[in-house]
């Protein structure tokens, strides 16, 4: 167990609707990464929140948003969803603002757009 | 753009064989990681490699860094079934947080 719970595991819904996914990090830890993985793409960064405040971006689309909030857990949100969507969406936990740190990965919530 | 290539993507091999996986990475990094992930599963870190000819060894897996020819290699030794898994090379240290390869899908059979 990694410590960093998401929630929920499993998520079905149909194209244009919006979910939110939830992401509790490891106790004592400031950053949130959110990745997707899929078939086609494979593992992508998408954004990362330290202390409450975006620090990086990967390829996130504008349909995606996120947000960190002073408890630190963070919320994913995505809208208009699309088919292309379907993916595992994992949340990850480490203790720095940077990447030096090991990061330990929740074990993800599985979106299928209908 | 940064790419991180992993070679082979795809591996079958019998129990008690050695193998290594290779992981070339375009731009220079002061941070490697390997990572596994069991099918269905999370990704769990295995080996953070921080410095040029960093060697870091558990249990029958070994990793390697090599920055001046921008290459990993995660090397198995005698192999068993439990590693069975796909591994991931994962560059950090960018702008873009990690960069991932895109994994090898080890398989191994008694």
């Amino acid at each position: 167990d990694s410590g960093v719970t998401q929630t929920p595991k499993h998520l079905i819904t149909a194209t244009g609707q919006r979910v939110t996914l939830r992401c509790s990090p490891r106790s004592g830890d400031l950053s949130v990464y959110w990745y997707q993985q899929s078939l086609d793409q494979g593992l992508q960064f998408l954004i990362q929140y330290y202390n409450g405040e975006e620090r990086a971006k990967g390829n996130i689309l504008e349909r995606f948003s996120a947000q960190q909030f002073p408890d630190l857990h963070s919320e994913l949100n995505l809208s208009s969803l699309e088919l292309g969507d379907s993916a595992l969406y994992f949340c990850a936990s480490s203790v720095g603002r940077t990447d030096k740190n090991i990061q330990y990965f929740g074990a993800g919530t599985r979106l299928s757009v209908l | 753009e940064l790419k991180v290539e992993q070679n082979p993507l795809f591996l079958s091999m019998q129990e008690g064989k050695n193998y290594t996986i290779y992981c070339n990475y375009s731009t220079t990094s002061d941070r490697l990681y390997w990572y596994r992930q069991d099918p269905g599963k999370s990704l769990e870190s295995l080996f953070v490699l921080l410095s040029n000819g960093a060697v870091k060894q558990e249990g029958r897996l070994m990793a390697s860094l090599d920055t001046k020819a921008r290459l990993s290699t995660l090397h198995i030794t005698a192999a068993v079934h439990d590693l069975s898994a796909t591994y991931f090379c994962v560059k950090g240290g960018g702008a873009d947080g990690l960069t991932f390869g895109k994994g090898t899908h080890l398989i191994i059979q008694p």
